[in-house]
């Protein structure tokens, strides 16, 4: 059974920085490039990025509203993928849930995981 | 950047009914569009990829279509568990973009 398992969110002050983990189960996370997607209270939803595999050279994506501030890894040898976040705005505070993307061909989000709740305010 | 727009963004309805839920790409997206539904409190759940694609387990009273920029989503028959809101994506080009949702409640 896939399994994402979101960890890391909390209360943080507005320009602090926190480190968001994903822990993969089920699959050969290897083989899949893996996102981000947030969802501020009460709104829709938002893409943060994406990291790809190692064939594709780890390669990252991100949204403009992020670029620049968050960096997304993963660790292969960990199942595990990080979304870091620096230079922390009110407006970044979501729940973030780290989504597998689908395999080659489709490469929809087909799996999510439970999400994390990340709260920016002094 | 695609914009996604969907219609209505709200809708009540009886179980039985059949819904269809509009969705909008500003630009053609082939048929790179998925449907995902959310509970509140929980994660999305993916429902439907490449427009008309079913995810695995799930039922096929959803069904989904189109292509470029105009697509939809029916529900054949609503039944309780239904009653959520749903959300288009489209995933032809970066950054991905969400269509702001559809609630679906209870008539």
């Amino acid at each position: 059974e896939v399994q994402l398992v979101d960890s890391g969110g909390g209360l943080v002050q507005p320009g602090g920085s926190l480190r968001l983990s994903c822990a993969a189960s089920g699959f050969t996370f290897s083989d899949h490039y893996m996102d981000w997607v947030r969802q501020a209270p009460g709104k829709g939803l938002e893409w943060v990025g994406r990291v790809r595999k190692k064939t594709k050279s780890y390669t990252t994506e991100y949204a403009a509203s992020v670029k620049g501030r968050f960096t997304i890894s993963r660790d292969d040898s960990k199942d595990s993928v990080y979304l870091q976040m620096n230079d922390l705005k009110t407006e970044d505070t979501a729940v973030y849930y780290c989504v597998r993307v689908g395999p080659s061909g489709s490469l929809s989000l087909d799996y999510w995981g439970q999400g994390t709740l990340v709260t920016v305010s002094s | 950047d695609i914009q996604m727009t969907q219609s209505p963004s709200s809708l009540s309805a009886s179980v039985g009914d059949r819904v269809t839920i509009t969705c909008r790409a500003s630009q053609g997206i082939y048929n790179y569009l998925a449907w995902f539904q959310q509970k509140p409190g929980k994660a999305p759940k993916p429902l439907i990829y490449d427009a008309s694609r079913l995810q695995s387990g799930v039922p096929s009273k959803f069904s989904g279509s189109g292509s470029g920029t105009d697509f939809t989503l029916t529900i054949s028959s609503l039944q309780p568990e239904d009653f959520a809101t749903y959300y288009c994506q489209q995933y032809n080009s970066f950054p991905l973009t969400f269509g702001p949702g559809t609630t679906v409640d209870i008539k």
